[in-house]
């Protein structure tokens, strides 16, 4: 069954620096999404991206993060500087089409540490 | 604010046992009703999902309830395996916002055996 992949699963970073995380959606999926899951918490949403714009964005995703679609295989994730309070896992996700019929596939998840 | 809440945040059920779950949810432009099952080490994986439309959807073991009057929403697993013992989270979205998923706090399950 294909599935989305996520690189690294574990980043580690100091606060400040930028982080690029890395996912490839499933092959014939549209829309791709970027979640994440502080240790303990919830997973929330932090953006969803079609046609190569972003389409919805939560408060999360603030000006310190952006997303790409560098090619026609990898979704990317940069925060520019990260801070303490980004240490999360990260979960890219994938669907077909943005709709009920159309249901999110997770990958598994990059562990980002910021110390 | 807490779009979607979730109970009980664990819950220890006996192999062979009913294993419950509730939800209920403010916003009535949710309209989609789904119930991510997740692993130690993987992603969320969606499990079975319901509209509004429907009070009842079962596939397998797997049961979802839903009360719109209420906005309540719960998870049945019967015949619960040690298998099943993951983390449970429910979610909810709507048009109106691209559908992003809004998911509860989750619930850590422990099927004994």
């Amino acid at each position: 069954e294909p599935e989305v992949t996520q690189t690294p699963s574990h980043q580690v970073t100091q606060m400040g620096q930028e982080v690029i995380l890395r996912c490839v959606p499933i092959s014939n999926h549209l829309y791709f999404y970027w979640y994440r899951q502080i240790l303990g918490q919830k997973v929330e949403f932090l953006v969803s991206f079609y046609n190569n714009e972003i389409s919805e964005k939560s408060e999360i995703f603030d000006d310190q993060f952006s997303v790409e679609r560098p090619d026609g295989s990898n979704f990317t994730l940069k925060i520019r500087s990260t801070k303490l309070e980004d240490s999360a896992m990260y979960f890219c996700a994938s669907s077909e089409w943005t709709d009920n019929n159309s249901p999110l596939h997770f990958g598994n998840g990059t562990r980002l540490t910021v110390t | 604010q807490q779009q979607v809440k979730q109970s009980p945040q664990s819950l220890i059920v006996q192999k062979g046992g009913i294993s419950i779950i509730n939800c209920a949810y403010e916003n009535t432009a949710f309209d989609y009703f789904p119930w991510y099952q997740q692993f130690p080490g993987k992603g969320p994986a969606l499990l079975i999902a319901i509209r509004p439309d429907v009070s009842e959807k079962k596939e397998g073991r797997f049961t979802i309830s839903f009360n719109k009057s209420a906005k309540q929403f719960s998870l049945h697993i019967m015949d619960s395996q040690p298998g099943d013992s993951a983390t449970y989270f429910c979610a909810a979205s709507n048009p109106n916002s691209g559908y992003a998923l809004n998911f509860g706090k989750g619930t850590s399950l422990l099927v004994t055996p």
